[in-house]
């Protein structure tokens, strides 16, 4: 079945203990993102990545960091957590033809909690 | 800075009748523009795009939109609404060099 997963799907973290969530594709998917959302903010870019090894800001980059070493994975990495990052956070990936970033599919999502 | 915009937050639709959700668009930019559908605890689902050509686009589940370049919109229309599209709707735009963006989002709910 073609999908995006993330792990976890919940977490409970503390201020400033370093985490990752995971983000893989079986699409073989040229573009990949990750997105937050909150409520009356709507769903906002963090970082995406065109293809392997290329990654660039979207609108909310402080405090995260990506990397895509890998065409199926996508991690978001949070170094230092802070309760501002407490959010929703969906992954997606698409495919990319060099033209236009077509149809996103998106992954079930991770709800962090930063206490 | 290229966007888009939901002017309304809520939208409350009688089952059977038509329903309308709306975004509007900026100028810059060519419009790659689509709408997304999230039911509750779910991810986001695709329901139907623009890039170029016919101005009315068909997409999933029933669901329309009508690109309008005058007005600079892009609202999402279903001429008979069921209760099963209570949910929330994302508008969005694209960039060629990568970036998404969406609007703030719509709760559409229709009722019995």
């Amino acid at each position: 079945e073609a999908q995006v997963t993330q792990n976890p799907r919940y977490l409970i973290t503390v201020t400033g203990k370093k985490l990752t969530v995971t983000c893989s594709q079986n699409m073989n998917h040229e573009y990949m993102s990750w997105y937050r959302q909150d409520p009356g903010l709507g769903l906002r870019q963090i970082y995406y990545s065109m293809n392997v090894e290329v990654t660039d800001k979207g609108d909310v980059p402080e405090g995260y960091k990506v990397s895509r070493k890998e065409k199926r994975n996508f991690p978001l990495i949070l170094e230092s957590p802070s309760p501002n990052q407490t959010s929703l956070y969906f992954c997606a990936s698409s495919p990319y033809t060099g033209s236009w970033v077509e149809t996103q599919y998106f992954g079930p999502g991770t709800r962090l909690l930063v206490l | 800075a290229q966007s888009v915009a939901q002017p309304e937050d809520q939208v409350n639709v009688a089952e059977g009748n038509p329903l309308t959700v709306k975004c509007t668009y900026s100028v810059s930019g060519n419009p790659y523009l689509f709408w997304y559908v999230q039911y509750p605890n779910r991810g986001l689902q695709f329901l139907l795009k623009y890039i170029t050509g016919d101005n009315l686009v068909k997409g999933s589940y029933g669901f329309e939109a009508e690109f309008n370049k005058s007005q600079t919109s892009f609202h999402l229309k279903k001429p008979s609404a069921l209760v099963s599209d209570s949910a929330l709707y994302f508008c969005g735009r694209n960039t060629n060099a990568g970036k998404s963006t969406f609007g703030d989002g719509t709760t559409l709910t229709v009722k019995p």
